[in-house]
């Protein structure tokens, strides 16, 4: 059984604040790891996919870091804004998978307060 | 490209009644999937394709459900005769190749009376 696991479950940020938030995905096996945004009664948007150990990746505000060694990926969050509040789901995919399909968390929902 | 199109954005339908729910991936996209999300299991896959063959469809619930990709730019997800317990909101998504992330449609909020 994979298991991918987002904290905290939910997160309560001051408008200005910098925030992170964590995604624990299994070590072995590891192909890529998904980062989405999804805002309440919208869809997810995808942010980032990282492949590689040590990738950081970058967008706006929003950067990502990758250790796939210890299974671990972190949502860094700078200045936070209230266009951020949304739920941030993370996915697995396993390695040499040809069923592709991604493991997903069950998010870490951002709420900004004014 | 104007994304992945799902229709209707809302269904309201009687308990026994076919639904059909229709998904356009966006061009040139290989991988097209069905998502069911409901409040107990969040985001739950049903079944996706690749170059239009099904190839996972474990996640479907039972067999009222049924999806179909005639060609490269459109897909149906079935469900027949349909239950109160369907009602949810559907989303169909669509990858480039394993390398890119998902872009999901807008949904289609299905509720069965």
């Amino acid at each position: 059984i994979l298991n991918v696991e987002q904290s905290p479950q939910s997160l309560h940020v001051q408008e200005g604040d910098s925030t992170n938030f964590t995604c624990s995905f299994p070590s072995s096996n590891f192909y890529a790891l998904h980062w989405y945004r999804w805002e309440t009664a919208k869809s997810p948007e995808a942010l980032f996919v990282m492949t590689l150990n040590g990738d950081e990746k970058k967008k706006g505000r929003i950067s990502a870091t990758l250790n796939t060694k210890e299974g671990y990926s972190y949502l860094y969050i700078k200045g936070s804004q209230p266009e951020d509040s949304a739920t941030y789901l993370c996915a697995f995919r396993k390695r040499k998978d040809s069923n592709y399909q991604l493991i997903w968390g069950a998010g870490t929902k951002l709420i900004i307060k004014p | 490209d104007a994304g992945v199109i799902q229709s209707p954005r809302h269904e309201v339908t009687e308990m026994g009644q076919e639904v059909t729910l229709r998904c356009k991936p966006i061009s040139g996209h290989d991988y097209l999937f069905w998502y069911r999300q409901t409040m107990m299991r969040g985001l739950e896959l049903l079944i996706y394709f690749n170059n239009n063959v099904p190839i996972d469809d474990s996640g479907m619930p039972e067999d009222r459900f049924s999806a179909k990709m005639p060609n490269a730019s459109f897909s149906t997800l079935k469900i027949q005769p349909s239950e109160p317990r369907d009602s949810a909101v559907y989303f169909c998504a669509s990858s480039q190749t394993v390398n890119y992330g998902y872009t999901f449609g807008s949904g289609t909020r299905l509720t069965v009376v």
